[in-house]
C-alpha cells in the first residue's frame, strides 16, 4: 500500500526559529495536505495543496507540493510557544482510492519559550 | 467553515460492553465519512469508509463485527464498538467528506475500557 515517510519525527527548537518538515511517498499523490493536532484534539487543516509545484500560504505557513507530485514540505517561519503540537502530512491519491487520505507518521513540534 | 461534530470526547465503560460514538457534520452534507484509530503518539489509521446509504467499507485487519459503522443520514454516522475489551481502548476520530467540502475531522473519543 501507500506509504508517507515524514521527517523529522520530533524538534525540539527555541521561540523564534524557523521550522521545516518534510513527507515523501513512493508514489503519486493528487492532493497534499498538512495538519496539526493538539493533544486530545483531532487534526486541523492548515493548508491543501491541489497542484504540482503549488506553493502556498497560510500567515506564517508555508507548503508546496513537488513537482514530482511524490512530496511535499511545510515550513513554519518565526515559530511561537503556541505552534507545539503534531504535525501531519496527508496524501490523496484519486482513482479507486478516491477519497481516502494516507498520513504521515507526524512531526511532534516542541517550542521552547 | 466546515464543522464535525463527535460525541462523546469522552467515555469508560465496562469490558463486554458496547459504546457508539457519533460524528455529525453541523453545516453541510457529508457523503462519505472516514473513521479512523489512533494510539498515543502515533498517526492516524483508516479503520473504514462510509458512503450514505451504503455499506461501509473496512481496511484490511478491522473486524466489521466489532466496529459496527453506520451512515444512515447526510450528516451523520455512527461507530459502535461491540464488546469492548481493554485493547479496543484508544483515540478514535472521524472526519467527513462532502462537495465543496475538504476533509474535516471531529475532535475525537478518547475510549477506555476498563
Amino acid at each position: 500500500g501507500q506509504q508517507l515517510n515524514q521527517s523529522p519525527q520530533s524538534m525540539f527548537i527555541q521561540e523564534g526559529e524557523d521550522v521545516s518538515m518534510n513527507c515523501t511517498s513512493s508514489s503519486i499523490f493528487n492532493t497534499w495536505l498538512w495538519y496539526k493536532q493538539d493533544p486530545g484534539e483531532g487534526p486541523v487543516l492548515l493548508i491543501a495543496l491541489y497542484k504540482a509545484g503549488e506553493l502556498t500560504s497560510n500567515g506564517r505557513l508555508t507548503a508546496q507540493f513537488g513537482i514530482t507530485r511524490k512530496d511535499s514540505f511545510l515550513n513554519i517561519s518565526a515559530s511561537i510557544p503556541s505552534d507545539v503540537g503534531i504535525y501531519f502530512c496527508a496524501g490523496q491519491a484519486g482513482g479507486t482510492s478516491y477519497g481516502k487520505l494516507t498520513f504521515g507518521q507526524g512531526t511532534i513540534l516542541t517550542v521552547h519559550p | 467553515g466546515a464543522v464535525v461534530s463527535q460525541h462523546p470526547s469522552r467515555v469508560i465503560c465496562k469490558s463486554g460492553t458496547s459504546v457508539k460514538i457519533e460524528c455529525r457534520s453541523l453545516d453541510f452534507q457529508a457523503t462519505t465519512m472516514f473513521w479512523y484509530r489512533q494510539f498515543p503518539k502515533k498517526s492516524l489509521m483508516l479503520m473504514a469508509t462510509s458512503n450514505e446509504g451504503s455499506k461501509a467499507t473496512y481496511e484490511q485487519g478491522v473486524e466489521k463485527d466489532k466496529f459496527l459503522i453506520n451512515h444512515a443520514s447526510l450528516t451523520l454516522s455512527t461507530l459502535t464498538v461491540t464488546s469492548a475489551h481493554p485493547e479496543d481502548s484508544s483515540f478514535y476520530i472521524c472526519s467527513a467528506q462532502g462537495d465543496g467540502y475538504g476533509y474535516t475531522f471531529g475532535s475525537g473519543t478518547r475510549l477506555t475500557v476498563v
